[in-house]
């Protein structure tokens, strides 16, 4: 088995700050996601990439970056966080022989001030 | 573009009973996977079952079914004998097999309670 961690699991910034957020999995997996989950809302698709150095836009992708530097890694940058973008961050990842299931981090908590 | 709807915001059921969730999807892949996932109260998102456009045969996992009805561009999900345990939140996603690659993407899902 493995396992996807995300540091950190609670994030505070203030308004219009840069913030990162990060994502290590150990499945040796080709694609790897960040979605947000607003409170009581569905997922939303930020960026993805499906191998080192490749990053493809999700429907929310404003205001964000990506980096997929090593394989095993993928990290989000809030460019300049706003106060109603506070929510729950999700890394996710998939094989190439798994035709789409995702396995989950626990998700970063982003409060603005 | 590709979009996952989810009506049903929340139902509540009676334990043991079977529960049906809705969802319909718009894509314009030929090829496609279907997905369900769901939440618990903890936050944890967990996949549950997985159905390829191609297949005929509804996908069947434990007490979870699938009844896809590719025309109507529906993808329910069933759960049979329902527990305590299966309330969560359920999203409905799906991955197209050839333009999109491998970009995901998920419904606002439906909160299931069930109880005694």
């Amino acid at each position: 088995g493995g396992i996807i961690t995300q540091t950190p699991k609670f994030l505070i910034g203030q308004e219009g700050q840069k913030l990162t957020l990060k994502c290590q999995q150990n499945f040796n997996h080709d694609t790897m996601y960040w979605y947000r989950q607003d409170s009581g809302k569905g997922l939303r698709l930020i960026y993805y990439s499906i191998t080192e150095n490749d990053l493809q836009k999700g429907d929310l992708s404003e205001g964000y970056d990506a980096s997929r530097e090593k394989k095993s890694s993928f990290s989000l940058t809030v460019t300049s966080a706003q106060k109603n973008e506070m929510a729950v961050f999700l890394c996710a990842s998939t094989g190439r022989a798994n035709t789409g299931q995702l396995y989950f981090g626990e998700g970063s908590k982003l409060t603005v001030l | 573009a590709q979009k996952v709807t989810q009506t049903q915001t929340s139902i509540s059921v009676m334990e043991k009973t079977t529960v049906t969730m809705d969802c319909v999807y718009e894509t314009q892949d030929s090829s496609y996977f279907l997905f369900w996932y769901k939440q618990t109260a903890s936050g944890e998102i967990v996949f549950l079952i997985r159905q390829d456009s191609y297949k005929k045969e509804n996908a069947t996992v434990g007490h979870y079914s699938l009844n896809f009805q590719k025309p109507k561009s529906s993808i329910g999900l069933i759960i049979t004998a329902t527990q305590i345990e299966d309330s969560a939140v359920y999203f409905c996603a799906m991955r197209g097999a050839t333009s999109s690659g491998q970009k995901l993407v998920f419904g606002q899902g439906t909160i299931l309670k069930v109880y005694l």
